[in-house]
């Protein structure tokens, strides 16, 4: 089976600009988890989606946003990007919600704000 | 509450010895406790997990001891290899309104295997 998948890898964004980055899921997987992680914060959770619905969010602006599709890819979106914002972001995907935590992650995008 | 706290922050070790991470935590609602390795470039992959109704699961040369009473856990890595060089982290999730897409995680131990 192929693994999580993320697009893009890499980005450059201006401050103030906007980005979307891409998740595909394990096929078969259902729910799929966003976190950010930083040298300084760690991994943090961004939010969860579970059939179309954003099932948990975590502790971050509204800047921050998310969607998931009927085929479970899920895509996120950061607007009026700020230097803070330059991390690594990582796609997670699992089974489903309830009775499998088991989370499997993408190689994530790398986001550089400048 | 929410935080797990991991140590030590880095680890060095000789091929073939123990390598032992800790992480504790405080809120007793969380039920489920993976491990994550990750190398550089690459998403974190899972290791191994554990749910607090056991004290030990082995996976090869990885296994997880796990504390209820004193809310710990660790992760020992027999025989080490310069191979299991890499970042490691602790987390704990828990069932919160049927989400269980939120894991918690601790800060990293980097671990080196000296040859």
């Amino acid at each position: 089976k192929a693994g999580v998948t993320q697009t893009p890898r890499y980005l450059i964004k201006t401050r103030g600009q906007q980005v979307t980055l891409s998740c595909s899921p394990i096929s078969g997987h259902r729910s799929v988890s966003w976190y950010q992680q930083t040298p300084g914060q760690g991994l943090q959770f961004l939010f969860e989606y579970f059939s179309e619905t954003q099932r948990n969010k975590g502790n971050f602006p509204g800047r921050f946003s998310g969607r998931q599709f009927s085929n479970s890819r899920s895509e996120m979106n950061v607007s009026t990007l700020e230097l803070g914002d330059s991390a690594l972001y990582l796609c997670a995907s699992s089974l489903e919600p309830s009775g499998s935590y088991e989370q499997y992650f993408g190689p994530g995008t790398r986001l550089t704000v400048t | 509450q929410q935080q797990v706290k991991q140590s030590p922050q880095s680890l060095i070790v000789q091929k073939g010895g123990i390598s032992i991470i800790n992480c504790a935590y405080e809120n007793t609602a969380f039920d489920y406790f993976p491990w994550y390795q990750q190398f550089p470039g690459k998403g974190p992959a899972l290791l191994i997990a554990i749910r607090p109704d056991v004290s030990e699961k082995k996976e090869g040369r990885f296994t997880i001891s796990f504390n209820k009473s004193a809310k710990q856990f660790s992760l020992h890595i027999m025989d080490s290899q310069p191979g299991d060089s890499a970042t490691y982290f602790c987390a704990a999730g828990m069932n919160y309104g049927g989400s269980q897409g939120n894991l918690i995680f601790g800060k990293g131990t980097k671990l080196s295997v000296k040859p």
